[in-house]
């Protein structure tokens, strides 16, 4: 079985500074992927980001970076820079890549407000 | 081209009434997605589908029926179904299936009556 975790409350950043989002996992696979969706109020889920269980970097995307600690089962997203469009739904996930934990599961998500 | 696009973007129907659900995507994904998300909840996983094959069905009732007609088309075919069914539903396709990025549709907002 695998297991997302997100536990923050809503959170709340100023207009063009950087916000962390936590997320910790737990899965019996060796090899997973760990990703990002935001989802704004329009209901898209759109992907950010991927890091592979076997990545030795942390992945990058434009604003988006993931702090990958794969001691720790943390996968904790950063965005830098905030723009008022970054209001929004977040959620964490993963995926083994074979049998029943290849399908993608989510954390509860977290809502963060983008202040101008 | 990511751009997976479910139609209708929302749909009321009444508890008697058949209506389908319609997925597509041209981006040669061979595992394909159907979930389903109530307000501020992460997506539940209905159906997943690899290469055109159902390959794991979460313990949907029956009155939610899904078909994959061919590599690019996904279907979800709803019938009789409850008020509490009524909720966001996501269509999405991968690579492959597991490890790889998913990319969804805008989703259709099912409106049971």
């Amino acid at each position: 079985a695998q297991k997302i975790t997100q536990t923050q409350p809503g959170m709340f950043v100023q207009e063009k500074e950087a916000v962390t989002l936590d997320c910790t996992y737990d899965t019996s696979d060796q090899s997973y992927g760990l990703f990002w969706y935001k989802q704004p109020s329009s209901g898209e889920m759109i992907f950010l980001i991927y890091q592979g269980s076997y990545d030795e970097q942390n992945a990058t995307e434009g604003r988006y970076s993931l702090n990958f600690q794969k001691a720790r089962k943390s996968a904790n997203l950063v965005i830098s820079a905030s723009q008022l469009g970054d209001s929004a739904m977040y959620f964490c996930a993963m995926s083994g890549y074979t049998g029943a934990n290849s399908k993608l599961t989510f954390g509860k998500g977290i809502t963060l407000s983008v202040r101008p | 081209d990511t751009e997976v696009t479910q139609t209708p973007k929302h749909l009321v129907m009444g508890m008697t009434n058949k209506k389908s659900l319609k997925c597509e995507q041209h981006m040669g994904h061979r595992a394909m997605y159907w979930y389903k998300q109530k307000a501020k909840k992460p997506p539940e996983l209905m159906f997943v589908y690899s290469y055109e094959k159902l390959s794991i069905n979460e313990s949907v009732p029956s009155r939610f029926s899904p078909e994959c007609p061919n590599s690019s088309l996904l279907n979800l075919h709803l019938h009789a179904l409850q008020p509490e069914d009524s909720a966001l539903y996501l269509c999405a396709s991968s690579q492959r299936g597991g490890g790889t990025e998913a990319f969804f549709g805008q989703g259709t907002r099912l409106t049971v009556v």
